[in-house]
């Protein structure tokens, strides 16, 4: 059974940094793409970041260059660092698998709240 | 880049059906989608992935009051015998080499 569970958010003031991790279980995160998505309260669903299969990261114009995305193949677990945090990261962060073939989403964690208030 | 439009809010009766839409904009016609649910408090949850040809591939457990059409650049959800756990939001999302992942705003389903 495919299991994706989120862990490190919490309450951060503006500019400071947080490491969050996901724990899969019933599949290898190395061989698939895989995915973080945030929803801040009351939003809707905003794509953040991919790892591919070959290890090439893509982010949202709005997270590129504070946000870092990266896996761990012994842990089978993914990991978001978020650096220079902002007000407007504070939402919901979701771990999620794409499907093999056309990389849409096929299975989410129970996401982790990260606040960013002072 | 592929956008995609969701009518805000749709609503429907206990035991009826009902269809959601979920539009490609221009140019992205025949791109492949998949229907998330969300239902209040709770994580989304993968329902489908619908191709423009109307094929479509429901994930483990999706009930099967839950089918996927399409039409040119529309891609719809069909929810038959509403029941009161429906009630949520529903979001499709596509895949574009230059944006990757794209979500559409949502729709807040209510059963009456």
């Amino acid at each position: 059974e495919v299991q994706l569970v989120e862990s490190g958010g919490g309450l951060v003031q503006p500019g400071g940094s947080l490491r969050l991790s996901c724990a899969a279980s019933g599949f290898t995160v190395s061989s698939n793409y895989m995915s973080w998505v945030r929803q801040a309260p009351g939003k809707g669903l905003e794509w953040v970041s991919v790892i591919y299969s070959g290890g090439i990261t893509y982010y949202a114009d709005s997270v590129k260059g504070r946000f870092t995305i990266s896996r761990d193949n012994s842990k089978n677990t993914l990991y978001l660092q978020m650096n220079s945090l902002r007000a407007e990261d504070t939402a919901v962060y979701y771990c999620a698998r794409d499907s093999a073939g056309t990389p849409l989403i096929d299975y989410w964690g129970q996401g982790t709240l990260v606040t960013v208030s002072s | 880049q592929p956008v995609l439009t969701q009518s805000s809010s749709a609503s429907a009766s206990l035991g009826s059906s009902v269809k959601l839409t979920c539009t490609l904009s221009s140019g992205h016609s025949s791109y492949i989608i998949a229907w998330h649910q969300q239902q209040p408090g709770k994580a989304p949850r993968y329902l489908m992935k619908l191709e423009g040809s109307g094929s479509y591939n429901k994930g483990s457990g999706v009930p099967d009051r839950f089918s996927g059409s399409s039409s040119g650049a529309d891609r719809y959800l069909t929810i038959s015998n509403l029941q009161s756990e429906d009630e949520a939001d529903y979001y499709c999302e596509t895949w574009d080499s230059s944006t990757h992942e794209v979500f559409g705003g949502g729709t807040k389903l209510t059963v009456l």
